[in-house]
């Protein structure tokens, strides 16, 4: 079946420092979508992208839906511990026509003490 | 408005055992997906149920089902429970049929089969 690959797979970071993640599929998508779930929490939308090439921020989040469609980033400037939690990307195929999403296996944001 | 409400919250069971988690979605929302997450798995999508009928069905064995009542609240069960069952359940809604765009998910099911 398809699968997207999400990178890295988790990060240890710093207060203040920016944070990118991206990722890739092998067949074209219409849709990326950027999800944050907190530790005992559901998944939260951050950020959805409908065109190729289109850069949309959500205040420090800024995402990208790269021009292949195959591909998309999320990147967060100046990270504060509030940022911590596992960031997911989903994206709905092309091809696809139940509109289903896949998803990634997620980014596993961590904050160096 | 109120999110979407899962229950039970936590829960423990034996294999061979049997379990139905239930998903009440955002009033209005017709839709409810189903979603398994394991760690390092992401989500793994089981059903989706849009005016009591399933929609779509992900890659899972038969002992794993579903239903949505006319309020469009929506149950899963998973029968002769296996170890590898153990996992966060997630239920989502959403106004309309299919995944695009948001999807409002719940705080999730964490079962654990022993």
């Amino acid at each position: 079946g398809q699968q997207l690959n999400q990178s890295p797979q988790s990060m240890f970071i710093q207060e203040g420092e920016d944070v990118s993640m991206n990722c890739t599929s092998s067949s074209i998508f219409n849709t990326w979508l950027w999800y944050k779930q907190d530790p005992g929490e559901g998944p939260v939308l951050l950020i959805a992208l409908y065109k190729a090439g289109e850069l949309t921020s959500n205040g420090r989040l800024t995402a990208q839906f790269g021009i292949t469609r195959k591909d998309s980033f999320l990147n967060i400037s100046a990270s504060i511990p509030s940022d911590v939690g596992i960031y997911f990307c989903a994206g709905q195929p092309l091809m696809d026509s139940n509109y289903q999403l896949i998803w990634g296996a997620g980014t596993k944001l961590i904050i160096k003490p | 408005k109120a999110g979407v409400t899962q229950t039970p919250r936590y829960l423990i069971k034996t294999r061979g055992q049997q379990v139905t988690l239930s998903c009440s979605p955002i009033s209005g929302h017709r839709s409810v997906s189903w979603y398994q997450q394991t760690p390092g798995q992401g989500l793994q999508f089981l059903f989706e149920y849009f005016s009591e009928t399933q929609r779509n069905k992900g890659n899972f064995p038969g002992r794993f089902s579903g239903r949505q009542f006319s309020n469009s609240r929506s149950e899963m069960n998973v029968s002769t429970l296996e170890l590898g069952d153990s996992a966060l359940y997630l239920c989502a809604s959403n106004p309309l049929a299919g995944s695009t765009g948001e999807l409002f998910f719940g705080e999730g099911s964490r079962l654990t089969v022993l």
